[in-house]
């Protein structure tokens, strides 16, 4: 079945780096893009980056644009977030999630169908 | 885009009917998606395309809305529906979130 899982989370100290990695496995993965999103301690979901299927595009919000950066590795079929300058609001477990896309009457409607566990990043002196 | 969900919190009985709304700052058409999660784990998606039900999501659930209102309705809520629900727009980017709704026991 369609599975993702998540590893590299761990403890750092603020102004630290952290790389997470996401391994795929059951579809193929270089047919889809990956989101990463995340969420903090008893706090709702926030969307993190975004790579398309061939890495060619990405996008990142703005909590973290210039000190994360999203990449993969289709051969290996791994996505990655290189995690830079971390601070303690970066403290969150975070998901990698492939998108899905539908196609009706002409238009796609993406989706987040495949998650995660998720693994947690901790920011803490 | 901002999303805003209404309620945040919400007490409700087995059986009842539930509707979660979710607004967005602009027009986003169909392009929203609606999220189950429960206490330690991933989300799991429930709706796309606003109305479209995912593979294996039980009927009780629907979804409806286009443009900036949209409604999340579970029709005789079940033991199993007591979670975190979240809206989502694809339409653009950042893709952002609801800030969830809390559906528990009464």
């Amino acid at each position: 079945q369609e599975q993702l899982v998540e590893s590299g989370g761990g403890v750092v100290q603020p102004g630290g780096s952290l790389r997470l990695s996401c391994a795929a496995s059951g579809f193929t993965f270089s047919n889809y893009g990956i989101h990463w999103v995340r969420q903090a301690p008893g706090k709702g979901l926030e969307w993190v980056a975004f790579i398309r299927y061939d890495g060619s595009n990405k996008h990142y919000a703005d909590s973290v644009k210039g000190r994360f950066t999203i990449s993969r590795d289709n051969s290996k079929n791994r996505l990655y977030l290189q995690m830079n300058s971390l601070r303690a609001e970066d403290t969150a477990v975070y998901y990698c999630a492939k998108e899905g896309v539908a196609v009706k009457l002409n238009y796609y409607y993406y989706y987040m169908d495949v998650w995660g566990k998720g693994t947690t990043v901790t920011v803490s002196s | 885009i901002q999303l805003t969900q209404s309620p945040s919190f919400l007490s409700a009985s087995v059986g009842d009917r539930v509707t979660i709304t979710c607004r967005a700052s602009q027009g986003i058409t169909s392009y929203l998606a609606w999220y189950q999660q429960k206490p330690g784990n991933a989300p799991k998606l429930l709706i796309y395309g606003a109305s479209t039900l995912q593979s294996g999501v039980p009927s009780r659930f629907s979804g409806s809305g286009s443009g900036t209102e949209f409604t999340l309705t579970i029709t005789s809520l079940q033991p199993e529906d007591f979670a975190t629900y979240y809206c989502q727009q694809l339409d653009s980017y950042p893709r952002a979130f609801g800030q969830g709704t809390k559906v528990e026991i009464k």
